[in-house]
């Protein structure tokens, strides 16, 4: 069966820190990859998506990108963090003509 | 208009209640349809997808209506533990791999 992990849980950076969130899926090969953040008492909002390696669809300009190095990992990344990228960061992985299934989530506070 | 839209609620029922939900999306290409359940502080989870004919999960029953293009989701019965935010989901347009979330109805069973 396919399983997703995101890492870290919860995290708590300064402004202006860098930032690496990892997830990983198995059980899949070839997967749709997707970044998603919500912010407190707010829908989720659509941050990157991924179709294959290399390849990665923007959805909003901002602080952050996304890098999607081998078929089953995606990472979100930023140069410098800013107190609005403060929310619940959540990936997601879909397969052919299936719906999206969400990791646990990394709840990130910025200070 | 927003691509999708839901009531937020709350709506506050007493268990074994039937309640049903709403939500309206603007494209009328979408061709995929899905309702999750999120609960406090966690991920969304996949409730159930929604076909043309309408389909039922025990207590839970969904239905599409293309010509006023929503969806809904009816639950009977109500239990305590129905007590989550719901969100609808739709594919932005036929055969692309982005997909937009209401940004819920919050459902309180109170016994």
């Amino acid at each position: 069966s396919q399983t997703i992990h995101q890492w870290p849980a919860t995290l708590v950076q300064p402004v202006g820190s860098p930032l690496s969130l990892e997830c990983t899926v198995e059980g899949t090969s070839n997967p749709n990859l997707y970044w998603y953040r919500q912010a407190a008492g707010r829908g989720l909002q659509l941050l990157f998506y991924s179709v294959g390696i290399g390849q990665i669809s923007s959805e909003v300009p901002q602080n952050l990108s996304a890098s999607r190095p081998q078929d089953r990992q995606f990472i979100l990344s930023s140069k410098k963090l800013l107190l609005s990228d403060s929310g619940f960061y959540l990936c997601a992985w879909r397969g052919s003509n299936q719906p999206q299934h969400f990791g646990d989530g990394t709840r990130l506070s910025i200070l | 208009r927003k691509e999708v839209e839901q009531d937020p609620g709350p709506f506050n029922v007493p268990e074994g209640a039937t309640v049903a939900f709403n939500c309206t999306y603007s494209n009328s290409a979408s061709q995929s349809f899905f309702w999750y359940r999120q609960d406090c502080r966690k991920e969304p989870k996949l409730l159930m997808s929604v076909y043309s004919s309408g389909n039922e999960d025990g207590r839970f029953t969904a239905q599409l209506n293309r010509a006023s293009q929503y969806i809904s989701l009816l639950i009977r019965d109500s239990k305590l533990s129905d007590s989550a935010t719901y969100l609808c989901v739709v594919n932005s347009a036929s055969g692309t791999y982005k997909y937009i979330f209401g940004t819920g109805t919050r459902l309180k069973v109170l016994a």
